[in-house]
């Protein structure tokens, strides 16, 4: 898991302000994911992509975009849309189908704080 | 879609004794089911998961059971330590292939204290 690194580790948004979360990964696997996770609840699925230019929403989507432009980043778009963006977002990545196998551990990254000013 | 509901919300127990965390998951297609430990702002890591063609799984003092037909499975953490202590959260994955490839449903999460 030490080959996934988000930045920055605290953001903090202006009401009105749309902020970008970054997740690199350098393990070579296709498939990436953005999760929030907020007290006392577990991971929510934000939106995932299985490879480079596709990617579906998860659970929560609203208020937020990504791009999946290349390999190694999957960059997250809180957008002033989302009411409600003060969260710890976490990104990961795992194999993808290439491996043939969907049951495959997700590494997980650092995290970001968001916090709203 | 999936749910899955994780009890209880904290546990706590002493230095060596067992410690039991329950899931339950809604939709029976679901056949992959991981563990995840969080230890205070630190990132969830993998510590133990089972196939849905597999009954119990072990891993030294950590093990999980599967119950297929009533839709829940356990993770059980023998002899804890204080090292132990941190946020528990299960999952499951629904093997549809295609785009839900790799999609896990998460529990809500079980924060663990364990006493000297």
């Amino acid at each position: 898991d030490g080959g996934i690194t988000q930045s920055p580790k605290y953001l903090f948004r202006k009401e009105g302000q749309n902020v970008t979360l970054s997740c690199e990964q350098n393990l070579n696997h296709d498939a990436m994911y953005w999760y929030r996770q907020d007290p006392g609840q577990g991971l929510r699925l934000i939106y995932y992509s299985q490879i480079v230019n596709d990617f579906q929403k998860g659970d929560i989507a609203e208020g937020y975009s990504v791009s999946r432009e290349k390999k190694e980043s999957f960059p997250l778009t809180v957008t002033s849309a989302q009411k409600n963006p003060t969260a710890f977002y976490l990104c990961a990545s795992s194999i993808g189908p290439t491996s043939g196998d969907p049951q495959e551990t997700q590494y997980f990254g650092p995290g970001t704080r968001l916090l709203v000013l | 879609g999936e749910n899955v509901e994780q009890h209880p919300s904290t546990l706590s127990v002493q230095e060596g004794d067992s410690a039991v965390i329950k899931c339950t998951y809604s939709d029976s297609a679901s056949n992959y089911f991981p563990w995840y430990k969080q230890e205070l702002g630190k990132r969830p890591q993998l510590i133990i998961d089972i196939r849905s063609n597999v009954g119990e799984k072990k891993d030294q003092r950590i093990a999980v059971t599967l119950n297929k037909t009533a839709k829940h499975f356990s993770l059980h953490i023998t002899e804890t330590q204080p090292e132990d202590s941190a946020v528990y959260f299960c999952a499951a994955q629904i093997n549809a292939g295609g785009t839900s490839y790799g999609k896990l449903t998460f529990g809500q999460g079980t924060i663990l204290t364990v006493h000297p």
